[in-house]
């Protein structure tokens, strides 16, 4: 298994500022991702975070508005940039390892308030 | 594109019963499937996980199944308790990618 730290758990911030959400690992895992959960909605994967090279995103989310680090194989940042009211949602981070029958864990989220 | 669907959206059911949650998705070549569980405004617990290879898996009260040629999974709740109250949800992925999710479904046990 895997113990996530992710912080901040909640924030609310002003329109225009930016965040930044800190992933941490108990345990070296090959794969990070960060999703979001906006209202009353499931899931959805923003990218996966790649050690010591750029993030991959999915369709609709771009490098300039969610930045992603992740220097080593157990921390993982993304940062929400110039923050609208329509960034309120959960921010959460998931690790694996690479392979079938390995289980996927998560963090307990931040939720962001977006004002 | 891997689609993820759950029925029903929402269920209500007294103390005891025992209940079915379903979850079908559209590529049935998939990796693993899983099943978690959200309270309100909390991360995700990890109930299940199944690989392709398997048809299902246990644990404590909780029973899921997969068809993987038919792109279907169930998960059994026995004995329901209020304490199972909160959101259920169905995800699969494919080699080295990540979880993709259904909607959910919000279980309310009454007491």
């Amino acid at each position: 298994s895997a113990v996530i730290s992710q912080k901040p758990s909640r924030d609310i911030c002003q329109r225009g500022t930016s965040l930044t959400i800190q992933c941490q690992v108990d345990s070296q895992v090959t794969m990070m991702f960060w999703y979001r959960q906006q209202p009353g909605q499931s899931l959805t994967l923003i990218a996966t975070a790649n050690q010591g090279s750029e993030a991959t995103y999915e369709s609709g989310f771009v490098i300039d508005k969610f930045p992603i680090s992740r220097p080593n194989l157990t921390f993982s940042t993304l940062t929400v940039s110039n923050m609208s009211p329509e960034d309120s949602s959960i921010y959460l981070c998931s690790v694996t390892h690479r392979g079938q029958g390995t289980e996927a864990f998560f963090g307990q989220g931040t939720r962001l308030t977006v004002v | 594109k891997q689609e993820v669907t759950q029925i029903p959206a929402a269920l209500s059911v007294p103390e005891g019963e025992n209940l079915v949650l379903n979850c079908s998705f559209t590529d049935s070549a998939i990796y693993n499937l899983q099943w978690f569980r959200q309270d309100p405004g909390k991360g995700l617990t990890s109930l299940l996980l199944i690989q392709s290879s398997q048809r299902e898996q246990t644990s404590g009260r909780l029973n899921a199944s997969l068809d993987k040629s038919s792109g279907r999974s169930t998960l059994y709740i026995a004995a329901s308790q209020p304490g199972d109250s909160a959101t259920y949800l169905c995800a699969v992925n494919q080699a080295g990618t990540a979880l993709i999710f259904g909607k959910g479904t919000t279980l309310s046990v009454s007491s």
